[in-house]
């Protein structure tokens, strides 16, 4: 266990409405980063939060958007919910932005939209 | 882009069996490669190879990074029905200071008793 918790576990929404996954930081760490995990699919980069700034973004739209609070928890929303949304919502966290600092995962959050 | 491709797809194997697998990449700057090994959700660490430490081993996995060839194996001697899951690559491009990973499509393995 990896102490990265994420809520909710499962999701479901129809396509149009909003979402907002949560997710609790290892304890210490400074660094979140969200990923997208389409079915069959590796994770795919979102963003990542440094000191509750966005510091990288891959190439998801705007209405993918995220915030960090002072105790390093997150949150991602996702506005205008489309089909291909559908997927595992994973969040790692780290401890600074070094190269020798490991991810560590979250369970995830499986969203789908109907 | 970077991008990073996972061979094979699927494996099946049975207990005790030894078994390879395969990673190859594409990165405009190499900072590091990752192993992970997905069960269920979380994907959960195994490895980190970097241009100082190309080489890991741990029990019955180790892996090797090939830095001329841009690829990296992962070996997993005497497996088990534990080591039934998927199994992901992942560069660590040095571009900037996100840590921003590229994961390949994984390899699905199947430990049959």
């Amino acid at each position: 266990e990896t102490g990265v918790t994420q809520s909710p576990t499962h999701l479901i929404k129809t396509r149009g409405q909003q979402v907002t996954l949560r997710c609790s930081s290892q304890s210490g760490h400074n660094t979140v980063s969200w990923y997208q995990q389409a079915l069959g699919q590796g994770p795919q980069f979102i963003f990542q939060y440094y000191r509750e700034e966005e510091n990288g973004r891959g190439n998801f739209p705007p209405r993918f958007s995220g915030l960090q609070f002072p105790n390093y928890s997150s949150e991602l929303n996702v506005n205008a919910l489309e089909l291909d949304d559908s997927a595992l919502y994973l969040c790692a966290s780290s401890l600074g932005l070094t190269t020798n600092e490991k991810l560590f995962f979250g369970s995830g959050t499986q969203l789908s939209v109907l | 882009e970077d991008k990073v491709v996972q061979s094979p797809l699927s494996l099946v194997v049975h207990e005790g069996d030894t078994v390879t697998l395969n990673c190859s990449y594409e990165v405009t700057n190499f900072r590091s490669l990752l192993w992970y090994k997905q069960e269920k959700k979380a994907p959960t660490f195994l490895f980190m190879l970097t241009s100082s430490g190309i080489e890991k081993k741990s029990g019955r996995l180790s892996s090797i990074l090939d830095k001329k060839e841009l690829s990296s194996i992962l070996n997993i001697t005497a497996t088990q029905t534990g080591d039934s899951a998927i199994y992901l690559c992942a560069v660590d491009p040095l571009s900037g200071s996100a840590r921003q990973l590229t994961f390949g499509s994984g390899t699905q393995l199947t430990v049959l008793p």
